[in-house]
């Protein structure tokens, strides 16, 4: 069965920095998704940015990109210029390609606090 | 808004009585999928629906959970004989036709929180 790990399950950046979220996962699939979504205070999750696996160009969306190591099986969310809206639960999530699952697993998740 | 609505989006109810959820998924999304959620977890899939064929199912919902999707548009989450360890968040969350298998996006409702006592 996969599974995704987040180690860290809080972090804190200074607005306007810049921090480094973890995530790991395990499969023998070789090809699907991952993805990073963000769950602010009682409301809804939110689709930040996804990769696929088959892709070795790391994604990017403004001020958010990942570090996708296939190898390592590896996907840390870098977020830029910290604002004080990106403060939520960020999850990592895996998805299978092949065998036309729709279900989405996920990591425990990492808080992130923004300091103004 | 029309973006996925969940209701109620609290419930208190006490051990042994029925629960039902009902999600209202974004128009014209052909799939719909809930997950639960637990105090420091991440959301844990349930099953889903395209159309109104429910196409997969979680061990976790045993017998005492059934949903449904009667006429391809909204759903309902039933619990029937709650137990304490059935307090969660209830996600609802829907998706068009090719869903994740094209890369589509899924919009996450803002949940349901139960409470059993």
């Amino acid at each position: 069965a996969q599974t995704v790990t987040q180690s860290q399950p809080e972090m804190s950046v200074q607005e306007a920095e810049t921090v480094t979220l973890s995530c790991t996962y395990d499969t023998s699939e070789s090809d699907y998704y991952l993805f990073w979504y963000k769950q602010p205070p009682s409301r809804q999750m939110i689709l930040v940015i996804r990769q696929e696996a088959y892709k070795q160009q790391n994604a990017t969306e403004n001020r958010f990109s990942v570090n996708f190591q296939k190898a390592a099986k590896s996907f840390s969310l870098k977020i830029s210029d910290s604002q004080l809206g990106d403060a939520a639960m960020y999850f990592c999530a895996y998805r299978r390609i092949q065998g036309g699952s729709e279900k989405l697993v996920f990591g425990k998740g990492t808080k992130l606090t923004v300091n103004p | 808004d029309t973006g996925v609505s969940q209701n109620p989006r609290h419930k208190i109810t006490k051990r042994g009585q029925n629960v039902t959820f009902r999600c209202d998924p974004i128009s014209e999304h052909n799939r719909l999928y809930w997950y639960r959620q637990t105090l420091g977890q991440g959301p844990e899939f349930l099953t889903y629906f395209q159309n109104e064929a429910q196409l997969e199912k979680s061990r976790l919902l045993s017998d005492r959970f059934s949903a449904e999707r009667p006429k391809g548009s909204f759903s309902t989450l039933e619990i029937q004989r709650t137990e304490q360890g059935d307090s969660a968040m209830y996600l609802c969350a829907s998706s068009p036709l090719q869903g994740l298998s094209s890369g589509n996006t899924i919009y996450f409702g803002e949940g349901s929180w139960l409470t059993v006592v």
